[in-house]
């Protein structure tokens, strides 16, 4: 069964840039079924996308976000990462990492395994 | 942009609870709801519109298409005290969360 777990810095300074990493064990990682999303949920629990990554390294970004975002994915250590430039408090949340299945061909609306998130606050 | 309402719902046990989510256009069945309680993670019940999540009880089912959705759980139980989100992916790879629905046991 496949479990996601992030570790993150837990504070970040504003203009700093946060970093957060989500670790795979179990499961297929790199087999081309799915895509590894990052998530955020504000402390209004608001839920937020923010981007993806897949085994390839092909990526996609929020728009909102695209410009100070930056997924990256080591399959040897079956982890992928989230870089967010230029912090703010508005980018304080709990960081989520979970799986998109697309292994029908195409992918199944919804995120079906998550992390526990991780909380990152913004703040000096 | 996904509207989700009623914001809280108070029922007791066993009796239906009726979540909308309503969208601003057409997702045609590009949707998911989740279920999150305090200090977890969301949990996927529903995939593409109206598809049970694997492990979830029979009790809780979803239909529609297009801009109306909606989610019920047929008899409620205590543990179904949560906060209920939808999520859209008809601009994959974009995705988008509605603003949730509380629901409470009495």
């Amino acid at each position: 069964q496949v479990q996601l777990q992030e570790s993150g810095p837990g504070l970040v300074k504003p203009s700093q840039t946060l970093s957060v990493t989500c670790n795979v064990s179990g499961g297929s990682f790199n087999n081309g079924n799915y895509y590894w999303n990052w998530i955020r949920q504000f402390p209004g629990k608001g839920l937020e996308w923010i981007g993806h990554i897949y085994y390839t390294g092909s990526t996609a970004y929020n728009p909102s976000l695209k410009s100070r975002v930056t997924i990256s994915i080591d399959t040897s250590k079956r982890q992928f990462s989230l870089r967010l430039d230029s912090v703010t408090a508005a980018d304080t949340a709990v960081y989520f990492c979970a799986r998109e299945d697309c292994s029908a061909g195409s992918c199944y609306v919804g995120f079906d395994t998550w992390g526990q998130g991780t909380l990152v606050t913004v703040s000096s | 942009v996904l509207t989700q309402s009623p914001a809280t719902l108070s029922l007791s046990p066993g009796e239906r609870a009726t979540l909308s989510c309503r969208a601003s256009q057409s997702v045609t069945f590009y949707l998911a709801w989740y279920q999150q309680k305090p200090g977890q993670a969301p949990r996927l019940l529903i995939y593409d519109a109206s598809n049970r999540a694997t492990g979830i009880p029979a009790r809780f089912s979803a239909s529609g298409s297009g801009t109306d959705f909606t989610l019920t759980i047929s008899s409620l139980e205590p543990e179904d005290s949560a906060v209920y989100y939808c999520q859209q992916s008809t601009n994959w790879p974009a995705h988008t969360f509605g603003g949730g629905t509380k629901v409470e046991i009495k």
